[in-house]
């Protein structure tokens, strides 16, 4: 089980607008900054949003990020066929036993 | 151009131990932790640990799923970050990624291609 709750899945139409949620705790996402990456299959994972809501240079500002309390949520919007992948959330997590990072448990990703 | 590229993965029994290598390139490596992700077959992603940069005390911290088996370290003049993995379990198999927080403040923005590690006997 992932410390970060996301769901298994989400599609959508080109065109179209569609969000993907992640849920952590106090301890996570209440109290540090939301990550989210892009995996493409076959390949490695890619910086899509960090700090919550800023996007790496080159990454296209149809994606955006939010972070509300101990939740986050990725907005992908005029989908296209390239955007089918994985995508996962991540965080700093501050327990007991030191800082650890903590992903989501991943969303496939599908363009209709 | 900033690359990471690592090396040492194969097929190893249950109970023995690998290290694998992840070379940098394109950036002043000494100045950057180092962290290790790993993906089982099918799987998501899961984090292994990190070694901050010699500045911060070049400490590390690892997921309790590997403490006590794995260890990271670094030679920054050879820009290389290890990861010793002992006593490996099948549960061990997985591609492991090198990543960095190169270009931006403290996010994986930087990642190695994999190398994949399976335990089998």
């Amino acid at each position: 089980q992932s410390v970060l709750t996301q769901p298994p899945s989400a599609s959508g139409t080109p065109g179209q607008r569609v969000t993907i949620s992640c849920s952590g705790s106090s301890s996570n996402i209440g109290s540090n900054y939301v990550y989210w990456y892009q995996q493409l299959p076959g390949t490695a994972p890619k910086l899509l949003i960090y700090r919550n809501n800023q996007r790496p240079s080159g990454v296209p500002d149809r994606f955006s990020g939010s972070k509300s309390g101990t939740s986050a949520s990725l907005a992908i919007s005029g989908l296209r066929s390239e955007d089918e992948a994985d995508y996962y959330c991540a965080a700093w997590d501050d327990s007991l036993s030191g800082s650890h990072v903590v992903f989501g448990g991943g969303t496939k990703l599908t363009v209709l | 151009e900033v690359q990471l590229v690592e090396s040492g993965g194969g097929l190893v029994q249950p109970g023995r131990s690998l290290r694998l290598s992840c070379t940098a390139s394109g950036f002043t490596f000494g100045d950057y932790a180092m962290s290790w992700v790993r993906q089982a077959p099918g799987k998501g992603l899961e984090w292994v640990g990190f070694i901050r940069s010699k500045a911060y005390g070049g400490t590390t911290e690892y997921a309790a799923s590997v403490k006590g088996r794995f260890t990271i370290s670094r030679d920054d003049s050879k820009s290389i970050a290890y990861l010793q993995m002992n006593s490996l379990k099948t549960e061990d198999t997985a591609v492991y990624y090198c990543t960095s927080a190169v270009t931006t403040p403290d996010a994986f923005d930087i990642w190695g291609q994999g190398t994949m590690v399976t335990v089998s006997s």
